[in-house]
């Protein structure tokens, strides 16, 4: 069956680039979602990253897919401590079906 | 602005109690997911439904059932609770093919005493 995996944890000075990682297992992942949980709210969708793809930038945040490796990382430029939360990756076979999630970043951005 | 809303943000039930958490999106959406969140598991699949009336097992569904009787609703039931149910439920929906991705609702947090 599908498996994604993420470190636990990962503390960042305000101002540094974070880089959050994820391997996933399944070969025939098509869609590869990064989201981030605050503290109290729901998931929300930061970027996305289609399986032909290499790598997508999106202002602070540019996404890297290695898909011989099956794997995928986030990085955030410039990180603030608005940056603090709980991040997700999750892979899909096809746009609509279910999702995969790992077992969530915790990223703690230090003054 | 689109939602997806769940009834409840806190909820405290017994053991042994039948319970309803109920989700409802405005956003024509077909397909509908129950997810429940655990520190350090993520959030794992309960039950999905990709229309009226149809439903389908994801990787947890012991304990649980669900009901599909209209388009905007999704519910997940506990038919009698228990303390390992105690976590984070997350109600999700998405168009068919996946168009503007997936809207999570905030999340109903139940405690199982």
């Amino acid at each position: 069956g599908e498996d994604v995996e993420q470190s636990l944890f990962l503390s960042v000075r305000e101002g540094d680039s974070s880089v959050i990682n994820c391997t996933y297992t399944d070969s025939s992942s098509t869609y590869l979602y990064w989201y981030k949980q605050e503290p109290g709210a729901g998931l929300q969708l930061l970027t996305y990253i289609f399986s032909n793809m290499d790598m997508k930038q999106d202002q602070r945040l540019t996404v890297l897919l290695n898909k011989k490796d099956k794997h995928l990382s986030l990085r955030i430029a410039d990180t603030q401590t608005g940056d603090s939360a709980i991040y997700f990756c999750a892979e899909t076979k096809a746009a609509g079906n279910k999702l995969t999630f790992g077992g969530g970043t915790r990223v703690l951005v230090k003054p | 602005d689109v939602k997806v809303t769940q009834s409840s943000r806190y909820l405290v039930k017994r053991t042994g109690e039948k319970v309803f958490l109920e989700c409802v999106q405005d956003m024509d959406h077909e397909n509908m997911f129950w997810y429940r969140q655990d520190p350090g598991l993520g959030l794992r699949l309960i039950y999905f439904s990709y229309d009226v009336k149809m439903k389908e097992k994801g990787d947890i569904p012991e304990g649980y059932s669900v009901s599909r009787e209209k388009k905007e609703r999704f519910s997940l039931i506990l038919e009698s609770a228990s303390t390992n149910q105690t976590s984070m439920y997350l109600c999700a929906s998405t168009f068919r093919d996946g168009r503007y991705g997936y809207t999570f609702g905030s999340g109903t947090r139940l405690t199982v005493v």
